[in-house]
């Protein structure tokens, strides 16, 4: 069975400074892979996906993901952090028809 | 927002009650999703439909009774629920489900207690 795993259940970071979520996986094959954020009471929104070539993913608000095979790593990442990106954030793997998802990371971003 | 809704966003009922969430999704899917999240646990895939058939039902009480109408609706049905069914019921869509690339895009969710 795919799976993901988040080992932080939170993530501190002062405002401006760059930050990481961190996020590993376990597949058989070729993983298809997604980060998604939520915000206090909303559903879960797409951030980016990495399904093949370039490893580093660029996505929504600034965020970017690593893809690394050999570290079976796929690590969320921003140069520099606002406080509004604090959030919850989830890492997940394709799995047939479903979505595997992680157990989430808090990030707190300070002023 | 996403596209996709879901009411109500808040619910209380008691272990005797019938009620319904409904999940609309404007963005032209086809597959449409229900999921569980509770406090400190995974997402939890319940059902998963596609082209309104299901196709999956990921070991769910029979207590949750799901309906798909059309590609663009989705109900889940409660009945006699347990206070431990009490989380945030996401409703999510995409685009097919045979394609492991395509994201899902989240109602959401409804907030249900049972008392």
């Amino acid at each position: 069975a795919q799976s993901v795993a988040q080992p932080e259940d939170q993530v501190n970071v002062a405002e401006g400074n760059p930050l990481t979520v961190k996020c590993t996986y376990s597949v058989s094959g070729n993983p298809y892979l997604f980060w998604y954020v939520q915000y206090p009471n909303r559903g879960l929104q797409f951030l980016l996906k990495y399904i093949t070539g370039d490893n580093l993913v660029k996505g929504s608000y600034g965020f970017e993901a690593e893809f690394n095979k050999s570290q079976t790593s796929f690590h969320l990442k921003k140069p520099s952090a606002l406080v509004s990106d604090s959030a919850l954030y989830f890492c997940a793997v394709r799995e047939r028809q479903k979505l595997v998802f992680g157990t989430g990371t808090r990030l707190l971003v300070s002023p | 927002e996403t596209g996709v809704t879901q009411t109500p966003r808040h619910l209380v009922m008691g272990m005797t009650n019938k009620k319904s969430l409904k999940c609309e999704q404007h963005l032209g899917h086809n597959a449409m999703y229900w999921y569980k999240q509770s406090a400190k646990k995974p997402l939890e895939l319940m059902f998963v439909y596609n082209f309104k058939e299901q196709t999956e039902n990921n070991s769910v009480p029979s207590r949750f009774s799901p309906e798909c109408p059309n590609s663009s609706h989705l109900f889940l049905h409660l009945h006699t629920l347990q206070p431990e069914d009490s989380a945030l019921y996401l409703c999510a869509s995409s685009q097919g489900v045979s394609s492991g690339s395509r994201e899902q895009y989240f109602g959401p969710g409804t907030r249900l207690t049972v008392t």
